[in-house]
């Protein structure tokens, strides 16, 4: 089975904090995603990934950068933390077709 | 523009009863459907997929069933038990494109 792990289910951040979440995945999957869940919003996506050191914006990466240095592992940096961006983030990866998700981040920022 | 959505936010069955969740997709790009099933305080989870060139897929307690000329994906849960409560995605996606477009959920009410 895939796994997809995240570094850590719940956060807590101060504005203007630098973060970092991390994402792992098993299955030498090419592609890796960033989501962030909001209600009544659903899953909107931040950035993606479709190979080491490659990196394409999604609908909304403001306040955000991401980066790929291994096939394994897909960060999420949000340089000062807002409050805007409190929210539950999900990771994802896939080879060519569905994708398989981390059981997210719930990030708070105070 | 490209968009996915659900027709209705909430749904709420009793157990033992089929349940039809039901989406319609915009871009007749699209090739290839994916339902996500998201349970509370988890990520989304891989539950069935269909690609363009079929119109009915089954799996276990699952089908879903693909309308192409009028751009809608159903997924029907045969005899609904309570730990099929949960939120229920759809999601599309284009031959040329890498990432999933999702609609915004289906949220699916067991009561026994």
């Amino acid at each position: 089975d895939v796994k997809v792990t995240q570094s850590s289910r719940y956060l807590v951040k101060r504005t203007g904090e630098k973060v970092f979440l991390e994402c792992v995945q098993d299955m030498d999957h090419e592609n890796m995603f960033w989501y962030r869940q909001d209600p009544g919003l659903g899953l909107r996506l931040i950035y993606f990934s479709y190979d080491v050191k490659m990196k394409e914006k999604g609908d909304i990466p403001e306040g955000y950068s991401v980066s790929r240095e291994k096939k394994e592992r897909f960060s999420l940096i949000l340089e000062s933390a807002s409050t805007n961006q409190t929210s539950m983030y999900l990771c994802a990866s896939s080879l060519r077709l569905g994708q398989f998700f981390g059981p997210g981040t719930r990030l708070t920022v105070l | 523009g490209e968009s996915v959505g659900l027709h209705l936010p909430t749904l709420s069955v009793q157990e033992g009863d089929n349940s039809i969740i039901n989406c319609a997709y915009s871009n007749s790009a699209s090739d290839y459907f994916i339902w996500y099933k998201q349970e509370s305080g988890k990520g989304p989870q891989f539950i069935i997929d269909i690609r363009s060139n079929m119109d009915k897929r089954q799996g276990q307690r699952v089908t879903v069933l693909l309308n192409k000329t009028v751009k809608h994906l159903s997924l029907q849960i045969a005899a609904t038990q309570p730990g099929d409560s949960a939120v229920y995605f759809c999601a599309e996606k284009t031959q040329a494109g890498t990432a999933l477009i999702f609609g915004k959920g289906t949220t699916l009410s067991v009561s026994s």
